[in-house]
């Protein structure tokens, strides 16, 4: 079935450090990879996305990196900061329904001053 | 542009009590999603509609659960009867795709607590 495995769950990183956050998907037909982000009580919300046609996005501190033949995507932070301090999640499309994401369980973030 | 609003924010039931969630999506967007957060995990979709219509309600489980999008806007997911297990954030989230999957905008949620 349609799954989506992220690791690590926890990361604790001193500031200015950077994050790496890796997610692997089951569907080969999946073509399109949101990563939210979900600080304690507050909605998730998009920070990047990449599309399968692409290999690497980037936007400042933030880059999404995709191997379609490994199933494999990632999210790499770079000098990050305490308020980069939250919850992470990856998702990827279900093929049977190009609106449908399926999300990883998560990884909390820790940047410590 | 105003975002996805959702009611309430919080509440509160007992067991085998019903209970309804409201959502207001992004003026314009065509897809609608409820879906089920459990506190230490990503969301799971529960139902997604595009216009008035199910285009994918296979993991809702539909001896309890309902939604309906009438009027192809607003939204309502209700509960009956609660379960323990119900306890979870319910996110509405909106989208409008052209030409393939885009960004869906997430609401504040809806935190119920079954006791």
């Amino acid at each position: 079935g349609e799954n989506v495995e992220q690791h690590p769950s926890t990361l604790s990183v001193q500031e200015g450090d950077s994050a790496v956050i890796k997610c692997t998907y089951s569907d080969s037909a999946s073509n399109y990879f949101p990563w939210y982000k979900q600080e304690l009580g507050k909605r998730p919300q998009l920070i990047i996305d990449i599309r399968s046609n692409v290999g690497e996005k980037k936007d400042q501190r933030i880059a999404v990196t995709l191997n379609k033949t490994a199933k494999h995507f990632s999210l790499h932070i770079t000098e990050t900061q305490p308020e980069d301090s939250a919850v992470y999640f990856c998702a990827a499309t279900a093929s049977s329904n190009t609106g449908k994401l399926i999300f990883g369980q998560g990884t909390t973030l820790q940047v410590k001053p | 542009e105003a975002g996805v609003a959702q009611s309430p924010r919080y509440k509160i039931i007992e067991k085998r009590q019903s209970v309804a969630f409201w959502c207001n999506p992004i003026s314009g967007h065509a897809t609608l999603y409820w879906y089920q957060q459990i506190l230490g995990q990503g969301p799971k979709l529960l139902i997604q509609f595009q216009n008035n219509g199910v285009v994918d309600d296979s993991q809702l489980p539909k001896d309890r659960f309902s939604a309906e999008r009438l009027k192809g806007v607003d939204s309502t997911l209700k509960i009956q009867p609660a379960k323990l297990e119900d306890s979870a954030v319910y996110l509405c989230a909106s989208s409008s795709p052209t030409g393939g999957p885009t960004e869906a905008f997430f609401g504040q949620g809806t935190r119920l607590t079954v006791v």
